[in-house]
């Protein structure tokens, strides 16, 4: 079974430039996630969705992160403009979604770097 | 706010020398505790779910136990291959949304020399 994809693996940017991140999930996973990690810390939510619609995104800065999953499937995570504390890997992550505790499968992620 | 401490943030064993982490955590009604691992440059790899307090896991040369406060992560005779950082998260109980992210802690980096 093919695992979460994710790409670009590597990216670097300048400030106040904008970059996107795409994710395809486990085929058959309705729940997508996407994290942030932060060097030397564990993975936070940015943003949860079922099928196409948001669950939740409140710790997602809508300033300048926006995030979709259009057709339910694959998702893209944009960043516009990006700021030097972006800096982080950004890992994507899918499971099958229910009422039941799901097992969240992660992707590579894709690591930013803003100069 | 659900958080999660985990201890200590780095520790280095000798192949064969047994050991535990700790991961502490606080949420207003636990779903389940994960145990992730991760190596350099790679995503968590699922390692472990527990849902209730008594509860054990075992896989190879790992065991992970969950008590109302903490859970451990033992490793018995580690081997080399065992070095990566390990991930402990909580998931809280439904809000009536479906939300159910992870709350991760900063992890423990694990080294295990020959």
């Amino acid at each position: 079974e093919a695992g979460v994809a994710q790409s670009p693996r590597y990216k670097i940017i300048e400030k106040r430039q904008s970059v996107a991140f795409w994710c395809n999930p486990i085929s058959g996973h309705a729940t997508l996630y996407w994290y942030q990690q932060i060097l030397g810390q564990g993975p936070k939510l940015l943003i949860q969705f079922q099928n196409n619609g948001v669950v939740d995104d409140s710790q997602l800065p809508k300033d300048r992160f926006s995030a979709e999953r259009l057709k339910g499937v694959d998702s893209t995570l944009k960043i516009q403009p990006a700021k030097l504390e972006d800096s982080a890997v950004y890992l994507c992550a899918s499971s099958l979604g229910g009422t039941n505790t799901d097992t969240q499968y992660f992707g590579p992620g894709t690591r930013l770097t803003v100069l | 706010e659900d958080q999660v401490t985990q201890s200590p943030e780095a520790l280095r064993l000798q192949e064969g020398e047994s050991s535990s982490l700790n991961c502490s955590y606080t949420v207003s009604g636990l779903r389940g505790l994960f145990w992730y691992r991760q190596d350099p440059g790679k995503g968590p790899e699922f390692l472990f779910t527990l849902y209730s307090a008594g509860e054990e896991k075992e896989k190879e040369r790992l065991k992970a136990t969950l008590t109302k406060k903490e859970s451990f992560l033992h490793i018995t005779a580690p081997k080399p291959e065992d070095s990566a950082t390990y991930l402990c998260a909580v998931q809280a109980v439904y809000s009536g949304g479906g939300a159910d992210g992870l709350t991760f802690g900063k992890g423990t980096h694990l080294i295990i020399q020959p």
